[in-house]
C-alpha cells in the first residue's frame, strides 16, 4: 500500500517562492507525479520524476530522492493563478495505479 | 479539452437510488481509472480497468461497480445512494506508463 504525506495548507506573497513537500511509503515504487487542482476542477499533470534529482519545467520544478522517500515541488514567481491544492501521487510498479496525497492548498496573497 | 470525456457533469438523484456515470478515455488510451472526491478530500482510488479487464480495486462500496467496454469506454454504477456518496466522481486514462489525464468529472448530489 502507499502512504503518501503533504503539508494541508501554504500561503506565500505573488512574486515569492513555495516548496511544497510530499514523504511517501510504498511497497513498489514506480514514479513520483505532481498535479495541480484549482477547486472543482480536473487534476492536471504539472511534473513526474522517476529517477533521483531535480526535473525544472519553467517555473516549476520538482525533485525526488528515492532513498528517502521525499520528493517536493518548487513554486517559483508565484502569481495569483497559482493559488490552487497540489497533489503529491505516487504510482505503482504492479498496477499503475496513483495513489494521492490529500493534497496542498496554496493560497498566494498580493 | 483533456480529450476524457465524462457525462453527466451534473446528477441530483434521491437516496436509494441508482445512477451510471460514463467516461469516454483519451484516443490511444487502454488505462480507465475512477476516482471519488468528497468536499475538502483527497482522490480516492476506486478502481482501474485496462483494456476491458478490472486490474486493480481501491476501497470501491459494494453498492458500487463499473466495467470497461470493447470501445474502452467505462461506466461507473451507484446503486442504493446515501447521502455520504456526494462527491466529485473523476475518471483519468492513461498509456501504460504514461501520466494520467483526468476527465472535468462528475459532481453528484444525493439528497
Amino acid at each position: 500500500g502507499q502512504n503518501i504525506d503533504q503539508p494541508t495548507e501554504m500561503t506565500a506573497t505573488e512574486g515569492a517562492i513555495v516548496q511544497i513537500n510530499c514523504t511517501y511509503q510504498t511497497s513498489g515504487f514506480n514514479g513520483l507525479f505532481w498535479y495541480q487542482q484549482h477547486a472543482g476542477e480536473a487534476p492536471t499533470f504539472l511534473s513526474y520524476n522517476v529517477l533521483d534529482g531535480l526535473e525544472e519545467k519553467g517555473r516549476f520544478s520538482s525533485f525526488l530522492s528515492r532513498s528517502k522517500g521525499y520528493s517536493y515541488l518548487l513554486l517559483k514567481e508565484l502569481q495569483m493563478k497559482d493559488s490552487a491544492s497540489y497533489l503529491c501521487a505516487v504510482r505503482d510498479r504492479y498496477d499503475y495505479k496513483l495513489s494521492f496525497g490529500a493534497g496542498t492548498t496554496v493560497t498566494v496573497r498580493a | 479539452d483533456s480529450g476524457v470525456t465524462q457525462t453527466p457533469k451534473h446528477l441530483i438523484t434521491a437516496t436509494g437510488q441508482r445512477v451510471t456515470l460514463r467516461c469516454s478515455p483519451r484516443s490511444g488510451d487502454l488505462s480507465v481509472y475512477w476516482y471519488q472526491q468528497s468536499l475538502d478530500q483527497g482522490l480516492q482510488f476506486l478502481i482501474q480497468y485496462y483494456n476491458g479487464e478490472e486490474r486493480a480495486k481501491g476501497n470501491i462500496l459494494e453498492r458500487f461497480s463499473a466495467q470497461q467496454f470493447p470501445d474502452l469506454h467505462s461506466e461507473l454504477n451507484l446503486s442504493s445512494l446515501e447521502l455520504g456518496d456526494s462527491a466529485l466522481y473523476f475518471c483519468a486514462s492513461s498509456e501504460t506508463q504514461g501520466h494520467y489525464t483526468f476527465g472535468s468529472g462528475t459532481r453528484l448530489t444525493v439528497v
